[in-house]
């Protein structure tokens, strides 16, 4: 089934250890977003990539990195976590022809930090 | 304050009930609004697709777009269990770069 494939769906981490969140889609969309999801808060923007080889910060992108090699993966990293970084995780992708701009979205990576 | 504000809820009706849900904003740049529904430990999947002022029908579903008063309606009739989920409204500007997320409104339907 097309669509954006997440890794690993849920995660328990120690402080200070560096992960990984990965995100491959197979609609060849220019566009990928990550977003986290906090109760109270909805879903913030922490970084996009417009199209391979660039990237860009969103609404909260401190204490995370990433990287757009190529059309179809977009890893999250987070280099040294903290408990605030407890989230549900969301990649998304667009296709940047055409005008509806509608978001697809995995089905979340549930990353808890102790 | 938040460029988006959706009322959290969470809100319980009865099934057949209409659901009116809303999100008001305060960018008026923004000019293509949507509307998600997200199932529990799923990811959101688009309802509903404006582009500026007016209203959209789809079924049991009708979109409502007042930019004058910067405010989006969703309302749902003859609601159904199948309907609880979490509605997310989300805006953007001409640039359809970014969507900017209201904080969801938990609904329920109970039969």
């Amino acid at each position: 089934i097309a669509g954006i494939t997440q890794a690993p769906t849920s995660q328990i981490l120690a402080a200070g250890r560096r992960m990984t969140l990965r995100c491959t889609q197979d609609m060849r969309h220019n566009a990928m977003y990550w977003y986290r999801q906090d109760l109270g808060l909805g879903l913030r923007l922490i970084h996009y990539s417009n199209t391979a080889g660039t990237t860009g910060k969103g609404e909260v992108p401190d204490g995370y990195s990433v990287s757009r090699a190529n059309t179809d993966d977009f890893p999250l990293t987070l280099a040294s976590a903290v408990p605030s970084q407890t989230s549900v995780y969301f990649c998304a992708s667009r296709r940047t022809s055409g005008r509806t701009g509608e978001l697809f979205f995995g089905e979340g990576s549930r990353l808890t930090v102790l | 304050q938040k460029e988006v504000e959706q009322d959290p809820g969470p809100l319980s009706v009865p099934e057949g009930a209409i659901v009116s849900l809303n999100c008001t904003y305060s960018n008026s740049a923004f000019q293509y609004f949507m509307w998600y529904r997200q199932y529990s430990r799923k990811g959101p999947e688009l309802l509903m697709y404006t582009y500026s002022s007016g209203n959209k029908e789809d079924g049991r579903f009708t979109a409502q777009v007042d930019k004058s008063s910067k405010y989006i309606s969703l309302f749902i009739r003859d609601s159904q269990p199948s309907d609880s989920a979490t509605y997310l409204c989300a805006m953007s500007d001409l640039s359809y770069g970014k969507l900017t997320f209201g904080q969801g409104t938990i609904l329920t339907v109970h039969p």
